[in-house]
């Protein structure tokens, strides 16, 4: 069965360090997304991409940068890991014919 | 940018109570969603809704995409302990399938 997986599950880090979550998914599909859920603020857009070598920013970017160098996978990399980053974070994937399918998400502390 | 207003932020009823909850826009969409957040997990689409008027169900839930093309209710029927979790309704825009989402409905069941 197609699916959308995402690693790691949970991991805490410090400040200042660089993190990279992963996402791979195996549905075919175009288009992938990223993002983030806190309290309050339900499920904001950080980056999304509609195909390999495209990606955008989404309302919550600044801080992230994502590429895209094939269909499969769209790595989320934290440059410099901020306290404010602390979150869970979820990778989704879909395209014109399907709504968006979610991973299990990535829980992240930042100390 | 584009805002969902999703009602209510949280209920707590008996089991077997219907339940009803809606997203309202200021933005047209052209396809609205209806996702279900267990803990520790990530959204899981319930219903996709295409056309303005449409009614949609899937076993005891029913969505339906308004009129306007501005809002939409989820109502799940003879609620169970199983159906706690957080609603997300979610507005997909004309270019692309990026969506934006309410703040989620919370639901507790009590048996």
């Amino acid at each position: 069965d197609a699916e959308i997986t995402q690693s790691p599950r949970h991991k805490i880090t410090e400040t200042g360090r660089q993190v990279t979550l992963a996402c791979h998914q195996t549905w075919n599909h175009n288009n992938m997304f990223w993002y983030r859920q806190d309290l309050g603020h339900g499920l904001r857009l950080i980056h999304y991409s509609y195909g390999v070598q495209d990606t955008n920013k989404g309302e919550v970017s600044d801080g992230y940068s994502v590429s895209r160098s094939n269909t499969e996978d769209l790595p989320l990399t934290l440059e410099s890991a901020a306290s404010s980053q602390t979150s869970v974070y979820f990778c989704a994937s879909g395209n014109s014919n399907q709504p968006q399918h979610f991973g299990d998400g990535t829980r992240l502390s930042i100390l | 940018g584009q805002q969902l207003n999703q009602s209510p932020q949280s209920m707590f009823i008996q089991e077997g109570e219907d339940v009803s909850m809606n997203c309202t826009s200021s933005s047209i969409f052209n396809t609205w969603l209806w996702y279900k957040q267990d803990p520790g997990e990530g959204p899981v689409l319930l219903i996709a809704l295409y056309k303005a008027g449409e009614l949609t169900s899937n076993g005891r839930l029913t969505a339906q995409f308004g009129i306007t093309r501005k809002d939409s209710f989820l109502n799940i029927s003879a609620s169970i302990p199983s159906d706690v979790g957080i609603y997300f309704c979610a507005g997909q825009l004309s270019n692309g399938n990026k969506l934006v989402f309410g703040a989620g409905t919370i639901l507790r069941v009590k048996s």
